[in-house]
């Protein structure tokens, strides 16, 4: 199956800051989505950017397809976007079966 | 426009018993699909169905099933339920296969 690798497993912040996660694949996907994931286990939809580059305000997300790699900037960093950020691919007619990497803690402290 | 809702959101129940857990996605989505996230093994694919039929399915034993209604709401059985069954179970939906998939708040299911 696809392999999913996401750095740095562990992030710390002071508010304000800026910062990229990365998120490795190992084959060609058709769907590739960003998550974060709340304190109180909520899986919130990020990005939906199997390839190109989109922004929504403070985010935003860059993937290479043919590289196989996909970025998460994050500007301007808060507290409230501590949490744990996971990228998640799909490819094929299995498009709907994501494959999870193992996220980025992220902590943003005052 | 209303978002993937799970129910229950807790449960907790000992070895042996089997558990039910629902999913109603969002209104027109006809793919449900289920993920199981524990802190060992993180987010796993359980299945996913379409238009009441088992599209996908991922490596996880017989004692885990699912199906889905004529309406798209979805239910997974777990029986005989093991202490390695405690964890996060969520439900997403979207509208084909492929496509965004959002996500419910999910059940937390603890084994005693």
């Amino acid at each position: 199956g696809i392999q999913v690798e996401q750095s740095p497993p562990d992030l710390i912040l002071q508010e304000g800051a800026n910062s990229t996660l990365r998120c490795n694949f190992s084959d060609s996907v058709n769907n590739l989505q960003w998550f974060h994931q709340n304190p109180w286990g909520q899986l919130i939809n990020l990005f939906y950017i199997p390839s190109g580059t989109k922004q929504n305000g403070r985010l935003s997300a860059t993937t290479v397809a043919t590289e196989r790699y996909s970025l998460l900037y994050i500007s301007s960093s808060q507290t409230t976007d501590s949490g744990v950020y996971f990228c998640a691919v799909g490819k094929g007619t299995s498009g709907s079966r994501l494959t999870f990497g193992e996220g980025t803690q992220l902590t943003v402290n005052p | 426009k209303a978002g993937v809702t799970q129910t229950p959101r807790y449960l907790i129940k000992t070895r042996g018993q089997q558990v039910t857990l629902s999913c109603s996605p969002i209104s027109g989505h006809r793919s449900v699909s289920w993920y199981q996230q524990t802190p060992g093994q993180g987010l796993q694919f359980l299945f996913e169905y379409f238009s009441e039929t088992q599209r996908n399915k991922g490596n996880f034993p017989g004692r885990f099933s699912g199906r889905q209604f004529s309406n798209s709401r979805s239910e997974m059985n777990v029986s005989t339920l093991e202490l390695g069954d405690s964890a996060l179970y969520l439900c997403a939906s979207s509208w084909a296969g492929g496509q965004p998939q959002h996500f419910g708040d999910g059940t937390r299911l603890s084994i005693l």
